[in-house]
């Protein structure tokens, strides 16, 4: 069966230090990848798609970038992190077949 | 307007009654749909998805589609404490022409539900 995992849990970074977000997915070959974010009482924002190694396409252009240097490794990166970063981000992949979303546990980032 | 809209509650409801969980979509194209739950600090789950209009039954959940209306909804019959959580609607948008844009899952911000005892 198919799991995401995402790490870290949890963070707390100061306002311009840089950030790395990881996910990686097991028992399936080349899945579509999702960054999401989700701020304090809102709903989930989508931020970068990936169809496949090096392919990252850009929802929200902001001071975040996206990588995929493996089939299934999918990282969030930032140079400075801003205020407005906080949020929960959730990693997620998509069944081909059915078009279910399924979501890592998330990252809690807190930037003070 | 927003492309995926719920009311946010939250919606009360006691044990054992019927919760209606109502979304709305703005985007015709849309073709399947996604409810998700949400625990709080937690991940979204995922409880059920519809494609066709009319009912669709799981358990104690069913989903429904009315593509006319644009409207989506979800019945959790005999609740729980155990189903209080904020429930998340989604839908996806099929790609843009000439946007080079690709089918994206889009969210509404969810309707918390409180079921008490």
């Amino acid at each position: 069966s198919q799991t995401i995992h995402q790490w870290p849990a949890t963070l707390v970074q100061p306002v311009g230090s840089p950030l790395s977000l990881e996910c990686t997915v097991e028992g399936t070959s080349n899945p579509n990848l999702y960054w999401y974010r989700q701020a304090a009482g809102r709903g989930l924002q989508l931020l970068f798609y990936s169809v496949g190694i090096g392919q990252i396409s850009s929802e929200v252009p902001q001071n975040l970038s996206a990588s995929r240097p493996q089939d299934r490794q999918f990282i969030l990166s930032s140079k400075k992190l801003l205020l407005s970063d906080s949020g929960f981000y959730l990693c997620a992949w998509r069944d081909r077949y059915t078009g279910e979303l399924f979501f890592g546990e998330g990252s809690r980032l807190t930037v003070l | 307007q927003k492309e995926v809209e719920q009311n946010s509650g939250p919606l009360s409801v006691p044990e054992g009654a019927i919760a209606s969980l109502n979304c709305t979509y703005s985007d015709r194209g849309s073709q399947s749909f996604f409810w998700y739950r949400q625990y709080s600090g937690k991940s979204p789950e995922l409880i059920m998805f519809i494609y066709s209009n009319g009912d669709k039954e799981d358990g104690r959940f069913t989903a429904q589609l009315n593509k006319a209306s644009q409207y989506v909804s979800l019945l959790i019959r005999d609740s729980q404490p155990s189903d209080s959580a904020t429930y998340l609607c989604a839908a996806w948008a099929p790609p843009r022409r000439f946007s080079g844009g690709y089918n994206k899952l889009i969210f509404g911000a969810g309707t918390r539900l409180a079921v008490h005892p």
